[in-house]
């Protein structure tokens, strides 16, 4: 079975601290797709990021970077000098690559970000 | 933009009253999904669709029935609804550009 585990529920950093979200998921399938959403305090959700398996290159994107680590089963994710408005709760998925794509979500991680 | 709304955005329901919602999309995504987050749970799926009349369970089925008789439309019902059942509802969309969720706005449902 998937499972996608973030086991930081909540996280306190003052602005311009480094930040790392983590995510550590199961999965049988060879081939999938890693995701991370942002739900920003007005609720909606926010796609911020999509790996596939075969492709462990990290990725950066201003503040934010990617660390995909197969070996590990790991896919954090780190905010580089946060700012208030990366206050929100962020959520990793994993999701099938066939079928009905369906995709699951960890937990989620809030992250409050004080001035 | 997905174009995907939900309606209705809130709504407070009895016990044992039946309630749909609705989920509506503007560009022909195949694949449409409906969520449940609850806290400490994240999101779960409840059902999903892969093409008009064609659905299927998630993992949290029970309670619940979908139906998508047009593209544009996936409505999810709760024949009887329980005090369990007071969540929030996402409705999504598969994105083929970047093969990730849009997501609606979320409807929040009360059963009190």
């Amino acid at each position: 079975a998937q499972k996608v585990t973030q086991a930081q529920t909540e996280i306190s950093v003052v602005e311009k601290e480094d930040v790392t979200l983590d995510c550590v998921y199961e999965t049988r399938d060879t081939t999938y797709y890693l995701f991370w959403y942002k739900q920003p305090p007005s609720g909606e959700l926010v796609f911020l990021i999509r790996r596939n398996s075969f492709d462990e290159q990290n990725e950066i994107s201003g503040r934010y970077s990617w660390n995909f680590q197969k070996s590990t089963s790991s896919f954090n994710f780190t905010i580089t000098a946060s700012q208030v408005v990366d206050s929100a709760v962020y959520f990793c998925a994993l999701s099938e690559a066939k079928g009905g794509f369906k995709t699951i979500f960890g937990a989620g991680t809030r992250l409050f970000v004080k001035a | 933009d997905a174009g995907i709304t939900q309606s209705p955005r809130h709504k407070v329901t009895e016990t044992g009253t039946p309630v749909t919602l609705r989920c509506h999309q503007t560009e022909n995504h195949r694949y449409m999904y409906w969520y449940r987050q609850d806290p400490g749970h994240g999101l779960r799926l409840i059902h999903y669709s892969y093409g008009v009349k064609d659905t299927d369970k998630g993992e949290v089925s029970d309670g619940y029935s979908v139906s998508r008789s047009k593209t544009e439309d996936f409505l999810l019902t709760l024949e009887s609804a329980t005090s369990s059942q007071t969540s929030v509802y996402f409705c999504a969309i598969r994105d083929e550009a970047y093969y990730g969720y849009t997501f609606g706005s979320g409807t929040r449902l009360t059963v009190v």
